[in-house]
């Protein structure tokens, strides 16, 4: 199954509003990660969050982590049409050099 | 900084050729490398992980043979599909990592492989 699992799985918003991924994951893990990938493109690292870290901002950005649901979110406050993009969480599991998961990925749209 | 590129960005090739895809770390040096593939709205898979001058680790089900891995230096990768089939089509992704850990990784805008 899944180790990254995103919902929902499309978005859409207008500019100006925040929008809210979560992600969910089901081992335990050393860190969760979120990036961005236009359509067509490389992917874009965006925040990392450790498994002892509950919240981080990066800018427009806040992450949150909560180990006993094992999940976490990402909310992009005051979208812009630029946000539109794919978002991807990642996770390595615990233990020493773990590959990296990804989820699925959430397909954002900000309307104009 | 931490700039990787690819080439070709995009690639159509006819069934039963080979396709060679370059990986490229253009400001750092990095200890390995990672391939990844992904299908139309999909994740990414990994598919094999390359330390500079050592053979290629493959995920399972991924066909050693068939994905042939070369990293040769410190700034370079290659991905060559050997006797590319149209199931082969897919986005490839590079990345790459100064530290060779995972959870530090450098994505290449990846390539975009059509087999006709």
């Amino acid at each position: 199954s899944q180790q990254g699992e995103e919902d929902p799985q499309a978005l859409s918003i207008q500019e100006g509003e925040n929008a809210t991924m979560n992600c969910s994951y089901k081992t335990s893990i050393n860190n969760l990660q979120w990036y961005r990938q236009n359509s067509g493109r490389g992917l874009v690292h965006l925040i990392l969050i450790r498994s002892n870290e509950r919240e981080k901002h990066s800018g427009r950005l806040r992450v949150t982590l909560d180990t006993s649901k094992k999940s976490s979110s990402l909310l992009i406050t005051a979208s812009r049409a630029a946000d539109t993009a794919s978002y991807f969480c990642a996770t390595d599991k615990t233990g020493a050099n773990s590959k990296l998961t990804f989820g699925k990925g959430i397909t954002l749209s900000v309307r104009p | 900084g931490a700039v990787v590129s690819q080439h070709p960005s995009r690639v159509i090739c006819k069934s039963g050729t080979s396709v060679k895809i370059e990986c490229r770390s253009l400001d750092f040096q990095a200890t390995t490398m990672f391939w990844y593939r992904q299908f139309p709205k999909q994740s990414l898979m990994l598919m094999a992980t390359s330390n500079e001058g050592s053979k290629a680790t493959y995920e399972q089900g991924v066909e050693k043979d068939k994905f042939l891995i070369n990293h040769a230096s410190l700034t370079l990768s290659t991905l060559t599909v050997t006797s590319a089939h149209p199931e082969d089509s897919s986005f490839y992704i590079c990345s790459a990592s100064p530290s060779g850990t995972y959870n530090e990784q450098f994505f290449g805008p990846g390539t975009r492989l059509t087999v006709l």
